[in-house]
């Protein structure tokens, strides 16, 4: 597609539960990233994929994140456990190289009770 | 606890005038930068960006300044409009990950 699609658009999670995303980069984009935004402002860099690749995931908390890009399959960010402070709106990212602009998806509200 | 009302930097202008928003930026090895535009309930929108190797860009009724020496970048948006009422945030790249600035709430009065 010409736009970065995310989905669900919204979830709800107790505290504890499993929460998985998912986002489709735009078609012809080898990278794809994952951002965190908290509190309607910062955003932080969770992963970042070249193709089915993990190119960078400095930002993960690994005890209980994951994320995967496989061929022909949506991009996935998963929550294991979700606590309060995963609270947030997950944005995904893609672009045609490295260092190019970053098309944003319309994101996806996490909300843990 | 989470806050209630998150205060962000305001920058009010009339409509007609030209705005301003300025970013200090933090890491001398950057050498990519990008102004996002943010409206409630979206995500980020690409406004311009620039390279390490040139001081200015411009684009439709906008202009980014970089200036490497004391890490600052700037967005000037000429004749603001309405519709230009956001938040904006600048990011900065060493690597390929984004590392955004703290966004900046215009506020346009008509």
């Amino acid at each position: 597609g010409e736009e970065v699609a995310q989905t669900p658009k919204h979830l709800v999670r107790g505290e504890g539960q499993k929460a998985k995303l998912y986002c489709a980069p735009i078609k012809g984009h080898s990278y794809v990233f994952w951002y965190q935004q908290v509190l309607k402002n910062e955003f932080k860099f969770l992963i970042s994929f070249q193709n089915e690749n993990v190119f960078d995931e400095t930002g993960m908390p690994k005890e209980r994140f994951s994320a995967k890009c496989l061929p022909n399959s949506p991009c996935s960010l998963e929550i294991q456990a979700t606590k309060l402070e995963d609270s947030a709106v997950y944005f995904c990212a893609s672009s045609l190289g490295g260092k190019y602009e970053q098309f944003f998806g319309p994101g996806t509200r996490l909300t843990v009770l | 606890g989470e806050s209630v009302g998150l205060h962000l930097p305001t920058l009010s202008v009339q409509e007609g005038d030209n705005s301003i928003i300025n970013c200090a930026y933090s890491n001398s090895a950057s050498d990519y930068f990008i102004w996002y535009k943010q409206e409630s309930g979206k995500g980020p929108q690409f406004i311009i960006d620039i390279r390490s190797n040139m001081d200015k860009r411009q684009g439709q009724r906008v202009t980014v300044l970089l200036n490497k020496t004391v890490k600052h970048l700037s967005l000037q948006i000429a004749a603001t409009q309405p519709g230009d009422s956001a938040v904006y945030f600048c990011a900065e790249s060493a690597t390929n990950k984004l590392i955004f600035g703290t966004g900046t709430l215009l506020a346009v009065q008509p």
